[in-house]
């Protein structure tokens, strides 16, 4: 186990409903991070939280919300999707340094398909 | 622009072959590498990292490589397993950036 923990670990919703995935992190990490795994694609970072401020927002639709209520949970709140946002969507810690690159602690994911 | 791309989609090697994977970043900024492993049904786990302070670095039955000149980053895999098989991710990222930019992955299979 990698110390970071996401449920579902499958989900299927239509176009109209309302779901959220859900991250814990038991390493005491003082950064999360929401990552989208698309088949063929790299890796895309979507939001980043550093000491539960969102200190990053890469362009993501706003059907896509997250939330970080302290430096342990990480939430990502659906609604309206489309399917093309199917995909596998991925929680990450880490440890930030000033400056430094660091690791990344990976979950198993949420594969998430839009019906 | 920032990429990280790697130089083959897919990678085939007998059991017990060595394997090695290849890496190309554009970034010169670029200070700190490291590589994942992804296997079926599973999130990206870490394997070994690399500062450009260095250009090689070994850990267990792995080791990465670090030309800094052409940018160009291996990972090399001893006496390869079947537990091996995965997609391997390299990524890198720049000082200040904090920010991991991720290569597309190579898919490893073992031959029996």
């Amino acid at each position: 186990e990698t110390g970071v923990t996401q449920t579902p670990r499958h989900l299927v919703m239509g176009m109209t409903n309302k779901k959220s995935l859900k991250c814990e992190q038991h390493l005491g990490h003082n950064a999360m991070y929401w990552y989208k795994q698309s088949a063929k694609k790299p890796l895309e970072l979507m939001f980043v939280y550093s000491l539960e401020e969102r200190v990053e927002n890469n362009s993501v639709p706003s059907r896509f919300s997250p939330e970080c209520p302290n430096s342990s949970h990480l939430f990502l709140h659906l609604h309206t999707l489309q399917p093309e946002d199917s995909a596998l969507y991925l929680c990450a810690s880490s440890q930030r340094h000033r400056g430094r690159g660091e690791k990344l602690f990976f979950g198993s994911g949420t594969q998430l398909s839009v019906l | 622009g920032e990429s990280v791309g790697l130089h083959l989609p897919t990678l085939s090697v007998q059991e017990g072959d060595n394997s090695i994977i290849n890496c190309a970043y554009s970034n010169s900024a670029s200070d700190y590498f490291i590589w994942y492993k992804q296997e079926s049904g599973k999130g990206p786990q870490f394997i070994i990292d690399i500062r450009s302070n260095m250009d090689k670095r070994q850990g267990q039955r792995v080791t990465v490589l670090l030309n800094k000149t052409v940018k160009h980053l291996s990972l090399q895999i001893a006496a390869t397993q079947p537990g091996d098989s995965a997609v391997y991710f390299c990524a890198e990222n720049a000082w200040g950036a904090q920010k991991l930019v991720f290569g597309q992955g190579t898919r490893l299979t073992i031959n029996p």
